[in-house]
């Protein structure tokens, strides 16, 4: 595709339940990135994946959240159990290479009731 | 640790007139520095970069940014403000540690224009 695309662009979910958030990057990106965006906190980083392995998993909040990438290309961040605390804009984006400017998909919008 | 701050939460401009958008970091190498716009409903799209050489860039949009290593400052700036730039601006500084690669941003300025 054009740009990045994640889906869905909104999810409702009831506390407890888990969720999967997907991130398909622009073709050929060998950088994936997650962050989530709270009111008032910026972006926070989650993970980053260079091709399908993940060296920095530093940023993810707790082990209720887990991610993956296959192929290079896909990635799905998952939060089990979720809380209301996880009600958040979770945006994927990715680079060429690292260092390179980042594109931005349009996130997805969790709400945990 | 690296850190980017950005002092300034909420900024109202006359349309017209000048803005500048503060921005400091803390690194301890010669950072790669950024910032990025998100527009209501849009996604966030680079604005303009610094890696190096002229520490005055020029980005899309008339934006420019000067990078002031003394002052470990990348501010944003623009002449003369237009309504449709009404958005929240994010600065973000590019940091290698471990061999990993990391973009930390600022928790960001948005900008509201009077007409």
């Amino acid at each position: 595709g054009a740009g990045v695309s994640q889906s869905p662009s909104n999810k409702v979910t009831e506390k407890g339940k888990d969720v999967e958030l997907r991130c398909d990057p622009i073709s050929g990106h060998t950088a994936l990135y997650w962050y989530r965006q709270s009111l008032g906190q910026g972006l926070e980083f989650l993970i980053y994946f260079q091709g399908n392995s993940a060296p920095d998993k530093s940023g993810l909040p707790s082990d209720r959240f887990s991610a993956e990438r296959t192929g290079g290309s896909v990635s799905t961040l998952t939060i089990q159990r979720t809380q209301q605390e996880d009600s958040a804009v979770y945006l994927c984006a990715s680079s060429l290479r690292q260092s390179e400017k980042l594109f931005f998909g349009s996130g997805t919008q969790l709400s945990v009731l | 640790a690296q850190s980017v701050t950005q002092p300034d939460i909420h900024i109202t401009v006359s349309e017209g007139a000048s803005l500048e958008l503060r921005c400091n970091y803390s690194y301890g190498a010669t950072p790669y520095l950024f910032w990025y716009v998100q527009s209501p409903g849009q996604g966030l799209q680079l604005l303009l970069k610094y890696f190096s050489g002229d520490t005055l860039v020029q980005g899309i949009k008339g934006f420019e940014a000067e990078f002031k290593r003394s002052q470990s400052s990348f501010n944003l700036r623009k002449p003369s403000v237009h309504w449709s730039d009404a958005a929240e601006y994010f600065c973000a500084v590019g940091a290698s540690t471990s061999g990993t690669y990391k973009y930390i941003f600022g928790t960001g300025t948005r900008l509201k224009v009077l007409a």
